[in-house]
């Protein structure tokens, strides 16, 4: 089965850092993507883990650790456009199929 | 075209109606993705085509459901006699289908509502 399970909410303030977790169980993994997605909009692409470690990408960073179904999405410097749903999604082996988690809300205050 | 498109981008119809939804995506992507997403809540994988082609059609909701990709471009997404639990956005995304570029690029989505 696939299960992907990430935070409903987070609240932060403009200039912190904050961490976003994401826990996985799929029958197969070929990668994990993390996607912003604004009130209203479609998802925007943040990045792609396909091997453990960090990937760092100016105010955002995405880690990965396969042997423990684990990633985070580390935002620093918060702005208030960062204030959106945060997506983590497991890429399905061979079928190139993107399972999404339900997303977390982030609200950035001044 | 620069992005990939959807249309209509919003369609309110009345219940049991049928509607189709249409998506154009990036020029020369192979892969092209349909999901749904309710108000509040994720994204639910619909179907999948590569090329034109559906390998996975395990996400269509009932057989109300249909979709069907020409030409390896344009896909539409058929609703037939809609009901209210319908009412979501619907939104489409493409990729390039080769090896290392998983990336998916989202249309901006068409909001169906069934009253």
């Amino acid at each position: 089965g696939q299960n992907i399970d990430q935070p409903t909410e987070m609240t932060a303030t403009e200039g912190a850092i904050v961490q976003i977790n994401c826990t996985y169980q799929t029958s197969g993994f070929n990668g994990l993507f993390w996607y912003q997605q604004h009130a209203g909009e479609a998802p925007t692409f943040l990045s792609y883990n396909v091997l453990d470690g960090l990937e760092e990408k100016g105010r955002f960073s995405s880690f990965l650790s396969r042997s423990k179904g684990y990633s985070y999405l580390l935002l620093k410097e918060l702005q208030m456009k960062d204030s959106a749903s945060y997506l983590c999604a497991v890429l399905s082996y061979n079928t190139d199929k993107l399972i999404f988690g339900t997303g977390t809300r982030l609200q950035v205050f001044p | 075209g620069a992005g990939v498109s959807q249309s209509p981008s919003n369609k309110v119809t009345e219940k049991g109606k049928d509607v189709e939804l249409r998506c154009d995506p990036i020029s020369g992507h192979t892969a092209l993705y349909w999901y749904r997403q309710s108000l509040g809540q994720g994204l639910e994988f619909l179907i999948y085509f590569q090329g034109n082609s559906a390998p996975d059609k395990s996400g269509l909701p009932s057989d109300r459901f249909s979709a069907e990709r020409t030409g390896g471009s344009v896909s539409t997404l058929t609703i037939q006699r809609t009901q209210q639990e319908d009412s979501a956005v619907y939104l489409c995304a493409s990729s390039s289908g080769l090896a290392g570029s998983a990336e998916q690029f989202f249309g901006p989505g068409t909001r169906l509502t069934v009253l």
